[in-house]
């Protein structure tokens, strides 16, 4: 059971913009950095975010992240069908003593 | 090209063993901490373990400590998980990943190369 709490499932039209939420506490994300990935169909997960809201090279600025407190969120502007995919966010949990992923979040591209 | 391979994968029956192997390519890989990170079919990604680069240091989830060991051999480049007492709960996709820092290990440092994963099913 993850410690980390994401919707299971976002849904909208191309060109708008979703938020996917990652909730989690002050052993994980209140203290430490989040990371997010994207999974698509078929395929192993690759990092998306970093630190937060660090885009790595080759990533789409439609992709952002922001945290405040024990709340992380991933946004993605000018939604595309390429993007439907799984979304985790992970981060390290002091209590745990290891990282942690998020419950995962669909999105889907209506 | 920076790639990681699993191999090791396949059927063991409930209470057997199993060692994952991940071979490491075009980066320095004994100056990167390395995981492994499974996926059940169907279900979300779960964290198993994480070594330093030196093998000095470990950590592991609960739900598989006392069981899996983690080890590397820098010399060869390679990555191990030896999994024991395999449970039907342990089935799921293995992945290698690598952390994107080099040098000292950061606990929130994101994994920036993943592997093609090798499938473990744990079935009588």
């Amino acid at each position: 059971q993850s410690v980390l709490t994401q919707p299971p499932s976002v849904s909208e039209a191309p060109r708008q913009r979703v938020t996917i939420s990652c909730s989690g506490s002050s052993s994980n994300i209140g203290n430490n950095a989040v990371n997010w990935y994207q999974q698509l169909p078929g395929k192993a997960p690759k990092l998306l975010l970093y630190y937060d809201d660090l885009l790595p090279s080759g990533v789409s600025d439609r992709f952002s992240g922001s945290k405040s407190g024990t709340s992380a969120s991933l946004a993605i502007s000018g939604l595309q069908s390429e993007d439907e995919a799984d979304y985790y966010c992970a981060a390290w949990d002091d209590s745990l003593n290891g990282r942690v992923f998020g419950t995962g979040t669909k999105v889907t591209v209506l | 090209e920076v790639q990681v391979l699993e191999s090791g994968g396949g059927l063991v029956q409930p209470g057997g063993s199993l060692r994952l192997s991940c071979t490491a390519s075009g980066f320095t890989f004994s100056i990167y901490a390395m995981n492994w990170v499974r996926q059940a079919p169907g279900k979300g990604l779960e964290w198993v373990s994480t070594i330093s680069g030196s093998g000095g240091t470990t950590y592991y989830a609960d739900s598989v400590k006392g069981r899996f060991t983690i080890s590397r051999d820098n010399a060869k480049n390679t990555l191990f998980l030896q999994m024991s007492s395999l449970r039907a709960e342990d089935t799921a996709v293995y992945y290698c990943t690598k952390e994107m820092t080099s040098g000292s290990f950061l606990v929130a440092d994101p994994f920036d190369l993943w592997g093609q994963g090798t499938m473990v099913t744990v079935s009588s």
